[in-house]
């Protein structure tokens, strides 16, 4: 079975504040690719990162950064430095080729207050 | 700016009524997506086409009847639906065919569908 848990539901931070959103996921397929998403109130979702199974190396770009970890199947997301314009609610997805869909968590819904 | 765009942006409509949403885009996507997501849920997927095929149907009810006229557009036709499928409607491309996804999806901005 193929899940992803956003544990968090509601982060609420100060601007500034770093800020660590959380994902776990679950698959039985060895190559597979982990998104975040971001949407804001406008509806769209944005895409932030695309992360495949096989590359475990962090990425940072700008003040976001993303840890891999494959031993714990967990793909976090870090805002350093958070920003008014950070709020929205952000998903971590799935895409396995076996079910030949984008599975998406919950999602965490970021409040940054001024 | 979104590159996939869809109208409208807000529909209300009795459960008589038909009505269609659109999507378009022009980035020479080859798969195009149906997208439904309820107030504080994810998106779920509904349809998928690839090549202006429809590639996967999630269980989607017979109300709903989608349509790819060609590459660039997405419809999705609503006939006698209910007020619980009030939602918000997104339409998604990407340039890969379901099976091969390397990229990502590209979403518009979406349709908040309100059924009475």
């Amino acid at each position: 079975a193929q899940k992803v848990t956003q544990a968090q539901t509601e982060i609420s931070v100060v601007e500034k504040e770093d800020v660590t959103l959380d994902c776990v996921y679950e698959t039985r397929d060895t190559t597979y690719y982990l998104f975040w998403y971001k949407q804001p109130p406008s509806g769209e979702l944005v895409f932030l990162i695309r992360r495949n199974s096989f590359d475990e190396q962090n990425e940072i770009s700008g003040r976001y950064s993303w840890n891999f970890q494959k031993s714990t199947s967990s793909f976090n997301f870090t805002i350093t430095a958070s920003q008014v314009v950070d709020s929205a609610v952000y998903f971590c997805a799935l895409f396995h080729n076996a079910g030949n869909m984008l599975t998406f968590g919950g999602g965490t819904r970021l409040m940054v207050k001024p | 700016d979104t590159e996939v765009t869809q109208t409208p942006k807000h529909l209300v409509m009795g459960m008589t009524n038909k009505k269609s949403l659109k999507c378009e885009q022009h980035m020479g996507h080859r798969a195009m997506y149906w997208y439904k997501q309820k107030a504080k849920k994810p998106p779920e997927l509904m349809f998928v086409y690839s090549y202006e095929k429809l590639s996967i149907n999630e269980s989607v009810p017979s109300r709903f009847s989608p349509e790819c006229p060609n590459s660039s557009l997405l419809n999705l036709h609503l006939h006698a639906l209910q007020p619980e499928d009030s939602a918000l409607y997104l339409c998604a491309s990407s340039q890969d065919v379901p099976g091969t996804l390397t990229g990502e999806l590209f979403f518009g901005e979406g349709s908040r569908l309100t059924v009475l």
